[in-house]
């Protein structure tokens, strides 16, 4: 059973555009989720991360929001670059002696000029 | 060091052969992670350290895989008899401390069973 789903599978934006990706997650004792960027030959680099006692949170360019009820989250990339360009992934962390991170399936953004 | 690092690149191997995967976490890091990340997937999780204490094992796929952190530092993931459906990228993170959750991964070694 797939923990975290998360969609679109890719995504194609224009430069300048805004980039949105989504999740949701079934487990509610998930309590922390981050989101990831990942370039080809490179492990996954963190980016931005919430809490689910927050709905929104922004970073620059980047920001999560955050729906609990629904239990759904979602990335956007304010004024997307080429450099933008790479594999995304949520994932979410369950404390209380939980280890590991689930993550989705990712989505891989291509920004166009 | 300025982050996690693993040895080596790129891994072929043939397959029933062994195979030992290195990851230096960042220096202090208690914590330490291994993931595999099959082609266009996200990363799996497969187990965890707390020091040298294996608190978390059950991600590994099989009994051919084994894990080791012995001085609370380097680990090593060592997979014996090695398949074709081991091929994947094996990613390493570490964390700091009680933070389990911000992890922060190193480059991954890219294994490919022949």
């Amino acid at each position: 059973q797939q923990q975290v789903k998360q969609s679109p599978q890719s995504l194609i934006v224009q430069k300048g555009g805004i980039s949105i990706i989504n999740c949701a997650y079934e487990n509610t004792a998930f309590d922390y989720f981050p989101w990831y960027q990942q370039f080809p030959g490179k492990g996954p680099a963190l980016l931005i991360a919430i809490r689910p006692d927050v709905s929104e949170k922004k970073e620059g360019r980047f920001t999560i929001s955050f729906n609990k009820s629904a239990k759904q989250f979602s990335l956007h990339i304010m004024d997307s670059q080429p450099g933008d360009s790479a594999t995304y992934f949520c994932a979410a962390f369950r404390g209380a002696g939980s280890y590991q991170l689930t993550f989705g399936k990712g989505t891989k953004l291509s920004v166009i000029p | 060091g300025a982050g996690v690092s693993q040895s080596p690149r790129y891994k072929v191997a043939k397959r029933g052969q062994d195979v030992a995967l290195r990851c230096d976490p960042i220096s202090g890091h208690v914590s330490l992670f291994w993931y595999q990340q099959a082609l266009g997937q996200g990363p799996e999780f497969l187990t965890y350290f707390q020091n040298e204490a294996q608190l978390d094992k059950s991600g590994l796929p099989s009994d051919r895989f084994f894990a080791e952190r012995p001085e609370g530092s380097v680990s090593t993931l060592k997979i014996q008899r090695t398949q074709q459906e081991d091929s994947a990228v094996y990613l390493c993170a570490s964390s700091q401390g009680g933070n389990k959750e911000t992890q922060y991964f190193g480059p991954g070694t890219r294994l490919l069973v022949l």
